[in-house]
């Protein structure tokens, strides 16, 4: 099946820095891709959907000036966590469809710790 | 209310055991319907995909109802690798996640 990758898969970072996590498509062209947040024991919330080339679409109570999503390949989008907090720690999953309604990938996931 | 709403768990049986997820979703212009399995600290992985007309495999059956708006999960003669959390997902041009519920399974 297709592959997703997303790294790094576990950060520590300390309060007001910020953090970079990338998603790669490796055996396939996604135009779209999804950014999700999980807290423990809680399902995934979509965040914002990264569209190749264009702004990406944030859902709402998502701060799009604190989750910056690039989204400059086919193949490729990243997730800038800007001036984290404690409150930011969670795990962090990307997904991409190869189509519409199709099975969706998923990255391996990134645990971020905010100290 | 949620969209997609599960379960809540968290289910401990035996091995051997039959075990039902039940899912319900709330917007009748969802469009596909899937399983998925989530291990502790690890990404979602597809199950299979739930369709009207019922679809099995192995000790797995799903099934959806769309009058109904629901969605269920049959694992039979259960083993201790199926323990993790099964997550009911729709997509309405973008996959909408239940929360969950997790299975125990013991020896």
């Amino acid at each position: 099946g297709a592959v997703v990758s997303q790294h790094p898969s576990r950060v520590i970072c300390k309060s007001g820095t910020s953090v970079k996590i990338e998603c790669r498509s490796l055996d396939f062209q996604a135009t779209t891709m999804f950014w999700y947040r999980q807290f423990p024991k809680q399902s995934l919330m979509l965040m914002a959907t990264s569209n190749e080339g264009s702004k990406a679409t944030y859902e709402q109570g998502v701060e799009k000036d604190k989750f910056l999503i690039n989204h400059a390949s086919l193949t490729l989008s990243t997730l800038t966590v800007t001036s984290a907090h404690p409150e930011d720690s969670s795990f962090y999953i990307c997904s991409a469809h190869q189509g519409a309604q199709t099975e969706a990938f998923f990255g391996q996931g990134t645990r971020l710790t905010v100290v | 209310r949620k969209e997609v709403e599960q379960d809540p768990g968290p289910f401990n049986v035996p091995e051997g055991a039959t075990v039902a997820f039940n899912c319900t979703y709330s917007n009748s212009a969802s469009q596909s319907f899937f399983w998925y399995r989530q291990d502790c600290r690890k990404e979602p992985k597809l199950l299979m995909s739930v369709y009207s007309s019922g679809n099995e495999d192995g000790r797995f059956t799903a099934q959806l109802n769309r009058a109904s708006q629901y969605i269920s999960l049959l694992i039979r003669d259960s083993k201790l690798s199926d323990s993790a959390t099964y997550l009911c997902v729709v997509t309405r041009g973008k996959l909408i996640f239940g929360q969950g519920t997790e299975l125990s399974v013991k020896p």
